[in-house]
């Protein structure tokens, strides 16, 4: 699976807009976006995926960019509750077979 | 309520000492996995299973085997610990149509001294 890059921290404040990026420039035809988070003492959570086209879901809006080079997860009225560290995982392969980085870590600030 | 639980949530092992650690989902899923997390650093896969009574090896197999009893129980077994498997065990789940989509559990946390 082609590799991904991610900041290693970013800040928000209550009831902003937070916009992850994640760049993935080798990514292959075949390879989903997938995001997780993970806050501490818990394991890691689904929040959304994609191949081509933009997704939405309650969690979380996926902008996937037209070369499919780059992503951004964004998060609306963010609360407390989203700080928490955010992974970008690509994986051409339906096996459950995820390999995780060290993704971002997302301090959302009162 | 969770729908994938892990049992024991936290644990400390001796070094040669065997370690079985547990993992239970009522997700009706047909896959389960077991990643181990070291501090600071990302998931890696140690073993999983598409079957009841089947199970593969995953990127980090060595040191660990697993058993698949029944669909919804899947453990992780030391059969000689080591203080290098001192980490945080995540068990997960997820459905055939699906499969990367994982639910994963609370996590052990096992400390071999």
């Amino acid at each position: 699976d082609a590799k991904t890059t991610q900041p290693d921290s970013m800040e928000s404040t209550e009831g902003e807009t937070v916009h992850l990026p994640c760049s993935h420039a080798t990514i292959s035809g075949n390879e989903y976006i997938y995001w997780y988070r993970q806050v501490p003492l818990q394991g890691p959570e689904y929040v959304t995926h994609g191949l081509q086209q933009n997704t939405t879901n309650s969690m979380a809006f996926l902008a996937i960019a037209s070369d499919r080079k780059s992503s951004t997860l964004i998060l609306t009225h963010v609360s407390l509750r989203d700080a928490a560290v955010y992974h970008c995982i690509l994986t051409g392969a339906n096996t459950g077979k995820l390999t995780f980085g060290h993704g971002t870590i997302l301090r959302v600030h009162p | 309520e969770a729908a994938v639980t892990q049992s024991p949530r936290s644990k400390v092992a001796v070094t040669g000492g065997k370690v079985t650690l547990s993992c239970h989902q009522t997700n009706n899923h047909d896959y389960m996995y077991w990643y181990r997390q070291d501090t600071g650093h990302g998931l890696r896969l140690i073993h999983y299973s598409y079957v009841a009574d089947s199970t593969e090896k995953g990127d980090i197999p060595d040191g660990y085997k697993a058993s698949r009893p029944s669909q919804e129980n899947f453990s992780l077994i030391l059969e000689l610990a080591s203080l290098s498997q001192t980490a945080v065990y995540f068990c997960a789940s997820s459905d055939g149509n699906s499969q990367n989509t994982l639910y994963f559990g609370a996590g052990t946390r096992l400390s071999v001294l």
